[in-house]
C-alpha cells in the first residue's frame, strides 16, 4: 500500500520560501508510471492545484504560481519536493502530495496533508 | 481556462435521501472528470473517476453520470459516513488540474 507524508516547516516568515518535502513509502518513486504533484488548500477553501513531477525530473506548475515554484525528486530517498518562494499571508494554507497514474487524469493517492502558516 | 462550476454549494439532507451533486464545465470536457470526497481534517479521497467509473472499494450507493459540459454525482441512500465535502476535478492539456469549488453535504 503506497503512502505519501508531508513535511517541513510549519511556520514561514513572509518573503521568504516556503520548503516541503513528500516521503513516498510502499513503493518506488522511481516507477516511471506515475507522476507527483503538490495541492494546497486555504482554511475553509477549495483546492488549488501547484504542480506535477515526473521522476524523469520533468515539471508542469500551474501558471497562476509558476514564476515561484520548483519542484524537484530525489529518488535515493524516495522523496519529492516542493519550493515556494516570495509567500505572503495568501500562501497560508494545507499543503498535500498526491501521486498520479501516467496517462490518466486524476490522483488516487494523496498525504494527510501539512498546514504551512506565513507570519511573521 | 476551463471553469468547474458545482451546485450548490452546500446541502443538508436526511439519512436515506437520495442525493445529488452537479458539476458543469465551461466547455465540453468528455468525460475526463473525476469525483472526490474530503472529510473534515482529512485528505482528498477519489471516488469516481472518468465520470461514471467508480473507484475499488468505494461503495456502490455512490454513482456518477454526465458527459461534455453536465456532469451528476449521485448518492442513492445517504448515510451518516457520507457526511464530507464534494469536488469536482477535471484536467486539459495545458497542463492544468482544476477543482470545483466543493459541495458542503451535511446531515438534516
Amino acid at each position: 500500500q503506497v503512502q505519501l507524508q508531508e513535511s517541513g516547516p510549519g511556520l514561514v516568515k513572509p518573503s521568504q520560501t516556503l520548503s516541503l518535502t513528500c516521503t513516498v513509502s510502499g513503493g518506488s518513486i522511481s516507477s516511471g508510471i506515475y507522476y507527483w504533484s503538490w495541492i494546497r488548500q486555504p482554511a475553509g477553501k477549495g483546492l488549488e492545484w501547484i504542480g506535477r513531477l515526473f521522476t524523469s525530473g520533468s515539471t508542469n506548475y500551474n501558471p497562476s504560481l509558476k514564476r515561484r515554484v520548483t519542484m524537484s525528486v530525489d529518488s535515493s530517498r524516495n522523496q519529492f519536493s516542493l519550493k515556494l518562494s516570495s509567500v505572503t499571508a495568501a500562501d497560508t494554507a494545507v499543503y498535500y502530495c498526491a501521486r498520479g497514474d501516467y496517462g490518466e487524469y486524476y490522483f488516487d493517492y494523496w498525504g494527510q496533508g501539512t498546514l504551512v502558516t506565513v507570519s511573521s | 481556462d476551463i471553469q468547474m462550476t458545482q451546485s450548490p454549494s452546500s446541502l443538508s439532507a436526511s439519512v436515506g435521501d437520495r442525493v445529488t451533486i452537479t458539476c458543469q464545465a465551461s466547455r465540453d470536457i468528455s468525460n475526463y472528470l473525476n469525483w472526490y470526497q474530503q472529510k473534515p481534517g482529512k485528505a482528498p479521497k477519489l471516488l469516481i473517476s472518468y465520470a461514471s467509473n467508480l473507484e475499488t472499494g468505494v461503495p456502490s450507493r455512490f454513482s456518477g453520470s454526465g458527459s461534455g459540459t453536465d456532469f451528476t454525482l449521485t448518492i442513492t441512500s445517504l448515510q451518516p459516513e457520507d457526511i464530507a465535502t464534494y469536488y469536482c476535478q477535471h484536467y486539459d492539456n495545458l497542463p492544468m488540474y482544476t477543482f470545483g469549488q466543493g459541495t458542503k453535504l451535511e446531515i438534516k
